[in-house]
């Protein structure tokens, strides 16, 4: 069993449309959570970043962590084709130990958004 | 500044070449990562350098060769690859590891 398991789709969804990505994962030392777009042929780009459990919202992007469950969502208001990528959740454990800093990464969900 | 940039974008090269990509940031960051990702996967770490010193190597065969000449440039030497090394390598960077990391582009390498 993989430490972080993501659905990697395809998704597709109409524009407009509010869309739910989600990880859940094993390794209970993880408190740095991440998500990240990465559009074809580029670099990721990092969306959200947040420690330990709650919520956090930057414009049309909400992430939520449940440490109880060991699940993460990344929901996107009124998609838009520009959010056409492949979304990666990312995590990693707090200090001590020699995987600090180390990121562990879900498959990757492939969403298109389509007019 | 907050950008992290890669030279070259593409890169061909025979298996018996050597060459260099590059790596560079100026936001002040004191970690610095290289990663490989391979088509459809998630980019797996290569090593991580913390202040200016190498901290983790992932097992990475020795025909990468990383190098931190200071603490904005960050070097991965190639040597002797394999076909299967083909990739895209990418470069990251964070204000002390362990905080979010931000991502270069890549350099796209292709091993003939």
């Amino acid at each position: 069993q993989k430490e972080v398991e993501q659905d990697p789709g395809p998704l597709s969804v109409p524009e407009g449309a509010i869309v739910s990505l989600n990880c859940t994962y094993s390794n209970s030392a993880f408190q740095y959570f991440m998500w990240y777009r990465q559009y074809s042929r580029k670099g990721p780009e990092l969306l959200m970043y947040t420690y330990s459990s709650g919520n956090k919202e930057d414009g049309r992007f909400t992430a939520q962590v449940d440490k109880s469950s060991k699940y993460i969502s990344l929901f996107i208001r009124d998609s838009q084709p520009s959010d056409s990528a492949t979304y990666l959740c990312a995590m990693s454990p707090n200090a001590g130990g020699t995987s600090y800093g180390k990121l562990t990464f879900g498959q990757g969900t492939i969403l298109t958004v389509h007019p | 500044d907050t950008e992290v940039t890669q030279t070259p974008k593409h890169l061909v090269m025979g298996m018996t070449n050597k060459k260099s990509l590059k790596c560079e940031q100026h936001m002040g960051h004191r970690a610095m990562y290289w990663y490989k990702q391979k088509a459809k996967k998630p980019p797996e770490l290569m090593f991580v350098y913390s202040y200016e010193k190498l901290s983790i190597n992932e097992s990475v065969p020795s025909r990468f060769s990383p190098e931190c000449p200071n603490s904005s440039l960050l070097n991965l030497h190639l040597h002797a690859l394999q076909p299967e090394d083909s990739a895209l390598y990418l470069c990251a960077s964070s204000q002390v590891v362990g905080n979010e990391q931000f991502f270069g582009p890549g350099t796209r390498l292709t091993v003939l």
